[in-house]
């Protein structure tokens, strides 16, 4: 069964420190994997998306890495800020299907 | 920030009342989809569309249904609504990004926040 997981289910960290998301996948065959932040009350927005020759791709203060050897991504955010405080979603897409399986994501906080 | 719109925001109304959520994209993309998540929890697929005058069922079962008769415009209608139709309905456009690995990129509108009473 295709599935995404991802840990922690949430994370509070102190404001102008660093911190990695995990994402986990069993979605064969694998395609993209993106990572979406979704505010509040909003829709998703595209941080990031790796194809199967891509092992690490940066926007900003963040950076992803894939390792589609042990099917395992993460999300490393440098420096946090307040406005960092929301759900970071890993998403997977398989080869030949238009729909994507998605995690149910990191409820990340920045605290003052 | 994507061109993708939603209306309304957000909605509270009585059981049995039919509703329609709006949505519409102005970047001329052919794929659009309709996702149901509720608080805490992944976002299911409910019903999507390769281009006007298609349409199909996601992966999650849901008693709406969606038309596209233009390629900007893509509502979804409940008949008949009921407590259990309460959550948060993604509307979301794709374009197609060619490469060496092509995929469609999706860009998620706002949300329509739906509350059954």
């Amino acid at each position: 069964k295709n599935q995404v997981e991802q840990s922690p289910q949430s994370l509070i960290i102190l404001e102008g420190k660093n911190c990695t998301l995990q994402c986990n996948y069993t979605v064969s065959p694998f395609s993209n994997l993106r990572w979406y932040k979704q505010d509040t009350g909003r829709g998703p927005v595209s941080l990031t998306i790796m194809t199967f020759s891509e092992n690490t791709k940066s926007n900003g203060r963040y950076t992803a890495t894939l390792d589609a050897d042990t099917k395992q991504s993460s999300l490393h955010i440098t420096a946090s800020q307040l406005s960092d405080s929301a759900s970071y979603i890993c998403v997977v897409s398989a080869t030949g299907f238009q729909k994507l399986v998605f995690g149910t994501g990191t409820r990340l906080l920045v605290s003052p | 920030e994507a061109d993708i719109y939603q209306t309304p925001r957000y909605l509270v109304i009585g059981t049995g009342k039919k509703i329609t959520l709006e949505c519409s994209q102005t970047m001329g993309h052919d794929k659009m989809y309709w996702y149901q998540q509720d608080p805490g929890m992944e976002l299911h697929l409910i019903h999507y569309s390769y281009g006007v005058n298609s349409t199909e069922k996601g992966d999650l079962s849901s008693e709406s249904t969606v038309s596209r008769i233009r390629t900007e415009h893509f509502p979804l209608t409940l008949e008949s609504a009921r407590p259990s139709h309460t959550s948060q309905y993604l509307c979301a456009s794709s374009s197609l990004v060619q490469g060496l690995h092509s995929y469609n990129e999706q860009f998620f509108g706002p949300g329509t926040r739906l509350t059954v009473l």
